[in-house]
């Protein structure tokens, strides 16, 4: 299993729409969930931190479900500037806690 | 806050040499950066990471003899690729986590982007 998996999309969606992206972590011992938006040929840049409660962020919403090792993206009123690969990020426990990358979800907002 | 760069952005070199790219931190002390490589339509892969004043942690199948990390300050890392090969041509990135910080939130550099022929 990967130690965090994605699906790849793309999603392609019209304005407007309301778009969920999923993921899921292998290491149960993980404390630290993040998304990260990375624009093409760019660094990924933090979106929001998740937490166990569920956090929102203006149209951004974000859910862990510890027990199911499973973390959500919902994206409300899509606009184009959205458009760009989504990143779960989870962090590994160990002496530097380093963190691990999904393979990110593409997506493709159109008028 | 939380600004890393990152120089160069992007560099072309022939086969044999060595590049060096450099990370640092602008408004923070970054007691930990860490070194991704990422591939065309694929994810960041963590190399090493690096804490100031010790040796750098590698990641299984990175090879440290090519790929030199140093932590000389906590403001400044850097990653030496020495004896570049076509395959190394990649996008290379790095990020800094701050002292004191409660999470596991790392900010990244914008990249450098390594073409080698």
């Amino acid at each position: 299993r990967k130690e965090v998996e994605q699906d790849p999309g793309p999603f392609n969606v019209p304005e407007g729409a309301t778009v969920a992206f999923n993921c899921t972590y292998s290491n149960s011992a993980s404390q630290s969930f993040f998304w990260y938006r990375q624009d093409c040929r760019k660094e990924p840049k933090l979106l929001m931190s998740v937490y166990s409660s569920g956090n929102e962020d203006g149209r951004f919403t974000a859910q862990l479900n510890r027990a199911s090792q499973y973390i959500s993206l919902l994206i409300r009123d899509s606009k184009l500037s959205d458009s760009a690969t989504y990143l779960c990020v989870v962090n590994w426990p160990g002496g530097y806690n380093k963190l691990i990358f999904g393979a990110g979800t593409r997506l493709a907002v159109h008028p | 806050g939380a600004v890393v760069s990152q120089h160069p952005s992007r560099v072309i070199c022939k086969s044999g040499t060595s590049v060096k790219i450099e990370c640092r931190s602008l408004d923070f002390q970054a007691t930990t950066m860490f070194w991704y490589r990422q591939f065309p339509k694929k994810s960041l892969m963590l190399m090493a990471t690096s804490n100031e004043g010790s040796k750098a942690t590698y990641e299984q199948g990175v090879e440290k003899d090519k790929f030199l990390i140093n932590h000389a300050s906590l403001t400044l890392s850097t990653l030496t690729v020495t004896s570049a090969h076509p395959e190394d041509s990649s996008f290379y990135i790095c990020s800094a986590s701050g002292r004191d910080w409660s999470s596991d939130e790392q900010y990244f550099g914008p990249g450098t982007r390594l073409t080698v022929t």
